[in-house]
């Protein structure tokens, strides 16, 4: 079974720009986590999405956004890059319908995210 | 004060060693508990998965769970070099808030041979 995808790998955008990032989460997965990764503050949680609804969000500002489509896929997009957004963006999928591994999260390689 | 708390290290050990890797909590609603692996420039890769307290094993690998104690370990036992890599405990609570991890900062490893 493929792994959870994501697109692009390495972007390189300037600041006030806006970027959008691309994941496919594990076939049969229908919850898809975003979070957000830096040297300084560590993994942080993003939102979650399952049915096409964002389920929980965490504790970023509004030009972070996320959608899910009836396919699983999810997209987020940061909007006014600021130099602070330079990050390695993750995403996770699971499947919170199967009791013996509800919260079995698994992670994409990523997209690494430069603002200049 | 940090939700979950990891010593950052940086741990270096020789070859063969046990490692012993902790997490502590301050949210008593957390109630699974992860470690995972983290290669330079790789997502982390999930490593054990535990519900609630307990131990659990697999391969090299032990977790344990108190939460009592609001505190989590990982054992790897006859440690190898391509065990080197960053190690990241998350926790998360029950339903809607089952997606959402909360990660310690996470505890760099060096395996020397």
């Amino acid at each position: 079974k493929a792994g959870v995808t994501q697109t692009p790998r390495y972007l390189i955008k300037t600041r006030g720009q806006q970027v959008t990032l691309s994941c496919s989460p594990i076939s049969g997965h229908r919850s898809v986590s975003w979070y957000q990764q830096t040297p300084g503050q560590g993994l942080q949680f993003l939102f979650e999405y399952f049915s096409e609804t964002q389920r929980n969000k965490g504790n970023f500002p509004g030009r972070f956004s996320g959608r899910q489509f009836s396919n699983s896929r999810s997209e987020m997009n940061v909007s006014t890059l600021e130099l602070g957004d330079s990050a390695l963006y993750l995403c996770a999928s699971r499947n919170n319908l199967a009791p013996s591994s509800y919260n079995e999260q698994f992670f994409g390689p990523g997209t690494r995210l430069t603002v200049l | 004060q940090k939700e979950v708390e990891q010593d950052p290290g940086p741990l270096s050990v020789p070859e063969g060693a046990i490692v012993s890797l902790n997490c502590t909590y301050s949210n008593s609603a957390f109630q699974y508990f992860m470690w995972y692996r983290q290669y330079s420039r790789k997502g982390p890769e999930l490593l054990m998965y535990t519900y609630s307290s307990g131990n659990k094993e697999d391969g090299r690998f032990t977790a344990q769970v108190d939460k009592s104690s609001k505190y989590i370990s990982l054992f790897i036992r006859d440690s190898q070099p391509s065990d080197s890599a960053t190690y990241l405990c998350a926790m998360s609570g029950e339903g809607n808030q089952g997606g959402k991890l909360i990660f310690g900062q996470g505890t760099e490893l060096s395996v020397k041979p």
